[in-house]
């Protein structure tokens, strides 16, 4: 069974680092892309960006381009999002998900909650 | 960026009523188009891509057709269990870009 396994809530403040994960498995993690997608309290999803596991070619939504980075380690099949200096727009639930058929997201992660707050 | 407006954005209906979803882009994407079911609190889930093949364990009351320009997704009897936010995502080329979403609730 394909599963994307997400880190736990998190609460930061403005300007401190964070980096979240997203563990695949029951799958070749190497071989599907893997994209984050936001999704802001009340709001849709917004496409932030793709990464191929295989040789971390990446794509940013321009949206997100410069404010974030995307990365994985294939030793561990795990997916990264990272931030250096959040600020309190940052807040949002972000989801992972595998790019397989047609292009399609089709297994997502549980979502992780991202608040940041002085 | 490839825009995608959905319509309606907001619908209401009755259990059993067959329900349409139009997804327009601003310009062709063949049909390098899916469509997500979204519940509160849920991931989003896959339910149509490639504009009309259906996900793999997707009940057959949902339907995508269209190719372009203008895509629909169709309940044909709209069960309980369907009340939920629905979303059209263009595969075409980057970023690929999400509708702003349909929420159908119960009349």
């Amino acid at each position: 069974e394909v599963q994307l396994v997400q880190s736990g809530a998190e609460v930061k403040k403005p300007g401190e680092s964070l980096k979240i994960s997203c563990k695949g498995s029951g799958y070749s993690f190497t071989r599907y892309w893997i994209g984050w997608v936001r999704q802001m309290p009340g709001k849709g999803l917004e496409w932030m960006g793709i990464i191929y596991p295989a040789d971390s070619d990446a794509r940013y939504s321009p949206s997100f381009q410069g404010q974030l980075t995307m990365s994985v380690d294939k030793s561990t099949s795990t997916a990264y999002l990272q931030w250096s200096s959040l600020k309190a727009s940052d807040s949002a639930l972000y989801y992972c998900a595998r790019e397989g058929n047609g292009n399609a997201f089709d297994n997502w992660g549980q979502g992780t909650l991202v608040t940041v707050s002085s | 960026d490839i825009q995608l407006t959905q319509s309606p954005s907001f619908l209401s209906a009755s259990v059993g009523d067959r329900v349409t979803i139009t997804c327009r882009a601003s310009q062709g994407i063949s049909t390098h188009l899916g469509w997500y079911q979204q519940k509160p609190g849920k991931a989003p889930r896959l339910l149509i891509y490639g504009a009309s093949t259906l996900q793999s364990g997707v009940p057959s009351r949902f339907s995508g057709s269209g190719s372009g320009t203008e895509f629909t997704l169709t309940i044909s009897s709209l069960q309980p269990e369907d009340f939920a936010t629905y979303y059209c995502q263009q595969f075409i080329i980057y970023p690929r870009t999400f509708g702003q979403g349909t929420k159908v609730e119960i009349k």
